[in-house]
């Protein structure tokens, strides 16, 4: 199986700071990378897929670059709105499988 | 607009079964792949399998394999997921989400749906 690990586990930013979150796959993944945002009670919203593709919707201060086994997300200038849990998602095309990694809780400061 | 809409809470005794539908809406049903996720109080997110609502085809995370059943009814747009011999550390939501196997991302959510498992 294959371990998708974040970093940091939490992270504070005052609003309008940027803010990187890394996932790092225990082996490649290619660019099978998708990026999600949690608030409390809320489902999983879909971000950025393909590594790097802001899905509809999404506004541009959300990026995603990597392949292989090094990912980032960055939130250029932090909003009230974007105070989250923050979650990257790889498949595998062989044996067929999907992992989260452990996500990570963006603060107020 | 897709809609994926989730049966509601449910309270299990240890040992016992339970059965989580998603009724979907707003797309072509057959065109798209139904997965699972769930998520323990206070927890990451856990991806337990998804189905093919084309063909009925399944894959299951290992760790629930042997107790855990997804199936899809046609007829109605709706998929179902069966856990077995609950356990206390069963207790979290449960997920239904929307597939792209084009671009392996969920899409759409449904709200999810707690299952506690307590005696």
């Amino acid at each position: 199986e294959i371990v998708m690990t974040q970093s940091p586990a939490s992270l504070s930013v005052s609003p309008g700071e940027r803010a990187t979150v890394s996932c790092r796959a225990s082996q490649s993944v290619s660019s099978n990378l998708a990026w999600y945002q949690q608030k409390p009670g809320q489902a999983p919203r879909l971000l950025i897929y393909g590594a790097s593709t802001r899905a509809i919707g999404i506004p541009g201060r959300f990026s995603g670059s990597g392949s292989g086994t090094d990912f980032t997300l960055t939130i250029s200038s932090l909003q009230s709105e974007d105070f989250a849990v923050y979650y990257c998602q790889q498949y595998n095309n062989w044996p067929p499988a999907l992992t989260f990694g452990g996500g990570t809780k963006v603060e107020i400061k | 607009q897709v809609q994926l809409v989730q049966s509601g809470a449910e309270v299990k005794k240890p040992g016992a079964s339970v059965k989580v539908s998603c009724k979907t809406s707003g797309y072509t049903f057959s065109n798209y792949i139904i997965s699972w996720v769930r998520q323990a109080p206070g927890q990451g997110l856990e991806w337990m399998g998804w189905i093919s609502a084309h063909n009925g085809n399944t894959d299951y995370a290992q760790k629930f394999q042997g107790r855990v059943t997804m199936t899809t009814e046609t007829s109605t747009t709706t998929a179902y997921m069966e856990l077995r011999s609950l356990r206390s550390d069963d207790t979290a939501v449960y997920y239904c989400a929307r597939f792209s196997s084009a671009y392996y991302f969920f899409d759409y959510w449904g709200r999810g749906t707690l299952v506690t498992v307590s005696s």
